[in-house]
């Protein structure tokens, strides 16, 4: 499954509300959909998973949605530390794929 | 704490080998499948093997398969990543993931979390 994510840049202020886009190329089994962040030098972190479930310590700014081929991820309310880039991935289906990135900047 | 310690990395030539080890800490290493994942300087992440928790069942994406194997000790709580005939375009910083959730046999996937910091991988003459 191919993953397509839109915009590839985003260039938002803090305060705003960010709203990143994944396609999938077919459905995804079951919503099995995740997004994570990513900044400069660190590894990825785990934001999203089953499309719509915050992970353990993720602020509820953070919220994802969507099913079958369309998906969002939705940050409410900047805030400074969240200006990185985001990946979504699909892992209902072998293999498993991520989309190729967002980055999120500050305008 | 969980953590996952990736070592192992370096600068090779292209052809020969090289074995990754992730050290796992602050859960039980033998209950979970673990992951590698792989992203090229300014790259985007590219997923390379899982292997279930009991070792039992493997997956090598195409682009390695045949060259890399993935294995664990779960009596030293280490992952590896057994690299053969490497070529210029597997230099990335590799990471050690474990899967979000216990499942025992599988390699399925149901997230990755938490990921290791990453060991980086030069191949270049």
């Amino acid at each position: 499954i191919v993953l397509t994510q839109s915009p590839a840049t985003l260039s938002l202020s803090p305060g705003e509300r960010a709203t990143l886009s994944c396609g999938a190329s077919q459905s995804v089994t079951s919503s099995y959909l995740a997004w994570y962040q990513q900044k400069p030098g660190l590894a990825p972190r785990l934001l999203i998973y089953d499309a719509s479930s915050r992970a353990t310590g993720i602020p509820d700014r953070f919220s994802g949605s969507g099913s079958g081929t369309d998906f969002t991820l939705t940050i409410s309310r900047l805030e400074p530390e969240d200006f990185a880039v985001y990946y979504c991935q699909q892992y209902g289906s072998s293999p498993i794929t991520f989309g190729q990135g967002t980055r999120l900047e500050i305008k | 704490e969980v953590q996952l310690v990736e070592s192992g990395g370096g600068l090779v030539q292209p052809g020969e080998s090289l074995r990754l080890s992730c050290e796992a800490s602050g859960f039980t290493f033998s209950n979970y499948a673990m992951h590698w994942v792989r992203q090229a300087p300014e790259k985007g992440l590219e997923y390379i093997s899982v292997i279930s928790n009991d070792g039992g069942r493997t997956y090598h994406a195409d682009s390695v398969k045949g060259r890399f194997i993935i294995s664990r000790d779960n009596s030293k709580n280490t992952l590896y990543l057994h690299m053969g005939s490497l070529r210029p375009e597997d230099t990335a910083v590799y990471y050690c993931v474990r899967d979000r959730r216990v499942v025992p046999g599988a390699i399925l996937s149901w997230g990755f979390d938490p990921w290791g910091q990453g060991t980086l991988v030069t191949v270049s003459s």
